[in-house]
């Protein structure tokens, strides 16, 4: 099975900070990555797929690359809605990052 | 407008069975692939069982294997999970989701909550 490790676990931020996430996969999936953003008692909610493709709708505050086994997920300017914590997804097989939770500073 | 409503979770005592259901509305149910992904309280995700448009092909994560059952019934536009053998690890919020082509998951429910506990 394909493993993805994300990382950090945690960040503390001010609103107006930039994040930056990363993930990266035991081995080679291409582009097959996507990035969620999930609210506490909510579904996830798709960000970026293709590695870096924006969803429709979602604010170009969020951005995504890379390629093969490394991956980053970068939100320029924080804001008050962004507080929440994010997944990477690789869809060659289906397996998720362990998270990062973006929490006030 | 895509909707998954889940239902079928609640208290299951260990060795227990539940029966999880999804409908679905807002599209071609019978065109997708459909995850069940489990969330355990405070911790990430993990799909549990997938199946094809057609109901024909499926796969479960090791850890479920020979204890779930995902089907789905195309004319009811309807997708399940049968959970036997129930352990107090099955505890958690089951969500299906949808799957855009073989790729991401672009579509989910609001989840249903298992309780595994004596």
């Amino acid at each position: 099975d394909i493993q993805m490790t994300q990382s950090p676990s945690t960040l503390s931020v001010s609103v107006g900070d930039r994040v930056t996430i990363t993930c990266r996969a035991s081995q080679s999936i291409h582009g097959w990555l996507a990035w969620y953003q999930q609210m506490p008692g909510k579904a996830p909610k798709l960000l970026i797929h293709s590695a870096s493709t924006l969803e429709s709708g979602v604010p170009s505050r969020f951005a995504a690359s890379g390629f093969g086994t490394d991956f980053t997920f970068t939100i320029s300017s924080v804001q008050p809605d962004d507080f929440a914590t994010y997944y990477c997804l690789q869809y060659s097989t289906w397996t998720f990052g362990q998270g990062t939770k973006v929490e006030v500073k | 407008e895509v909707q998954l409503v889940e239902s079928g979770g609640g208290l299951a005592q260990p060795g227990g069975s539940l029966r999880l259901s999804c409908a679905a509305s807002g599209f071609s149910f019978s065109s997708y692939w459909m995850h069940w992904v489990r969330q355990v309280p405070g911790m990430g995700l993990v799909s549990v069982a997938r199946i094809s448009p057609d109901g024909s092909a499926t796969h479960y994560a090791d850890s479920v294997t020979g204890r779930f059952t995902i089907s789905r019934d195309n004319t009811k536009n309807t997708l399940f999970l049968q959970v036997n053998s129930l352990r107090a690890e099955d505890t958690g919020v089951y969500f299906c989701a949808k799957v855009y082509g073989s790729a991401w998951y672009d579509s989910w429910g609001q989840g249903t909550l298992v309780i595994v506990s004596s």
